[in-house]
């Protein structure tokens, strides 16, 4: 299956930094690299996604890279704001099985005013 | 619908009791997936359906654990004889087709804390 490390697990940014988390996946054959925030008590949502035939997307403050050689992808964010503190969690597919996504362990970001 | 719905929210059993957890994808949507979330980790995998088929149940963590969706649309977990290491959030998702090229929309999960 599909084993996806995420780092770090916590990160803490004044308001206005920047955040950068990094996640590697194991499955070559991988090509779909979605990023969810779950803020607490609330549903993982999509914020952004990156299909291998691109390596980098931007969306507003928020963007995603992409390294297929060396099987990671990244996902930046831009002029954080207070209401950025959430838990971040990259995913991957798994290509050999059905639909088996995996998640990884998640980042809480916290930012400061 | 307007999202996917979970129902309970929360839910709190004794161990040794079953309990039912209910997904209503949103509607048209082919896939349909469970994960369970423990604190502080990322959604891990339990089953997929595609339609009223189970194609995936290689997450269930044991035979306690029971998942179906005749219809092809609502879909119910179901675990029996609770155990505490069972307590965790319990999240349905659901994709329109049947690609994995898409992104999941979650419910808002049940939370079962077993007592």
């Amino acid at each position: 299956g599909e084993n996806v490390e995420q780092h770090p697990s916590t990160l803490s940014v004044q308001e206005g930094d920047s955040a950068v988390i990094k996640c590697t996946y194991s499955d070559s054959a991988s090509n779909y690299f979605p990023w969810y925030k779950q803020e607490l008590g609330k549903r993982p949502q999509l914020i952004i996604d990156i299909r291998s035939n691109v390596g980098e997307k931007k969306d507003q403050r928020i963007a995603v890279t992409l390294n297929k050689t060396a099987k990671h992808f990244s996902l930046h964010i831009t002029e954080t704001q207070p209401e950025d503190s959430a838990v971040y969690f990259c995913a991957a597919p798994y290509s050999g099985g059905y639909q088996k996504v995996t998640f990884g362990t998640g980042t809480k970001l916290q930012v400061i005013p | 619908g307007a999202g996917v719905s979970q129902s309970p929210r929360y839910k709190v059993a004794k161990r040794g009791q079953d309990v039912a957890l209910r997904c209503d994808p949103i509607s048209g949507h082919v896939s349909l997936f469970w994960y369970q979330q423990a604190l502080g980790q990322g959604p891990e995998f339990l089953t997929y359906f595609q339609n009223e088929a189970q194609l995936d149940k290689s997450g269930l963590p044991s035979d306690r654990f029971f998942a179906e969706r005749p219809e092809g649309s609502v879909s119910t977990l179901k675990i029996q004889r609770t155990q505490q290491e069972d307590s965790a959030v319990y999240l349905c998702a659901s994709i329109q087709g049947s690609s994995y090229n898409s992104p999941l929309h979650f419910g808002n999960g049940t939370r079962l804390t077993v007592t």
